[in-house]
């Protein structure tokens, strides 16, 4: 059973950039056609798609973040990583990353990781 | 980027009740449209994908249907285990966008 797993600062500061890891267990970012997802949800909002990095290792960047955003794929470690710099406090939020599956039409996120509460403050 | 547009954003009712949430799209996406269920302090959880296909291991109580630009979740027969936040998330273009979520609350 495939499960994912955010870790990383709870805290930045404003300025600075927040790093996340995503880990995989239970299977490989090597095996399958998926998009390894990134998402985060500002408190009692709707969510907020933040890009992907196909199994390929070719990275997709929401616009409204691609400025600031970096994508990357660790297959040794098993483990993909979002870099998000010059945060400001509206950079505060939970963060998810996902599996993207596909069929047909669709792309839809399955499983997601828990989240993880990134606190941009001084 | 692809608007969607939910309603209600909230809604109370009991136990044993029919619940249906809408959500509709700025341009047509055909059926790249998902449903998910959120719980307080949880990931969100697929339900339903393209459309109306169940995810495996959910009960059939829930459904969806519809394309192009209007779609419907609906839950036959509420469960109180189903007192949650239920998003819609388009996957026809890039940036994938979600609904900003409808609450379904005890009555």
């Amino acid at each position: 059973q495939v499960q994912l797993q955010e870790s990383g600062p709870g805290l930045v500061k404003p300025s600075q950039t927040l790093s996340l890891t995503c880990t995989l267990s239970g299977g490989s970012l090597s095996s399958g056609d998926y998009y390894w997802t990134w998402i985060r949800q500002h408190p009692g909002k709707a969510l907020e798609f933040i890009g992907y990095i196909y199994y390929d290792g070719s990275p997709y960047y929401n616009p409204s973040l691609k400025s600031r955003l970096t994508l990357s794929v660790d297959r040794s470690k098993n483990h993909f990583s979002m870099k998000l710099s010059s945060v400001t406090a509206a950079d505060t939020a939970v963060y998810y990353c996902a599996r993207g599956d596909y069929g047909g039409p669709s792309n839809w996120l399955d499983p997601w990781g828990q989240g993880t509460l990134v606190t941009v403050s001084p | 980027d692809i608007q969607m547009t939910q309603s209600p954003s909230s809604l109370s009712a009991s136990v044993g009740d029919r619940v249906t949430i809408t959500c509709r799209a700025s341009q047509s996406i055909r059926t790249s449209l998902n449903w998910y269920q959120q719980k307080p302090g949880k990931a969100p959880k697929v339900l339903i994908y393209v459309a109306s296909s169940l995810q495996s291991g959910v009960p059939s109580r829930f459904s969806g249907s519809g394309s192009g630009t209007d779609f419907s979740f609906t839950i036959s027969s509420l469960q109180p285990e189903d007192f949650a936040t239920y998003f819609c998330q388009q996957s026809y273009a890039t940036p994938w966008t979600f609904g900003q979520g409808t609450k379904v609350e005890v009555k």
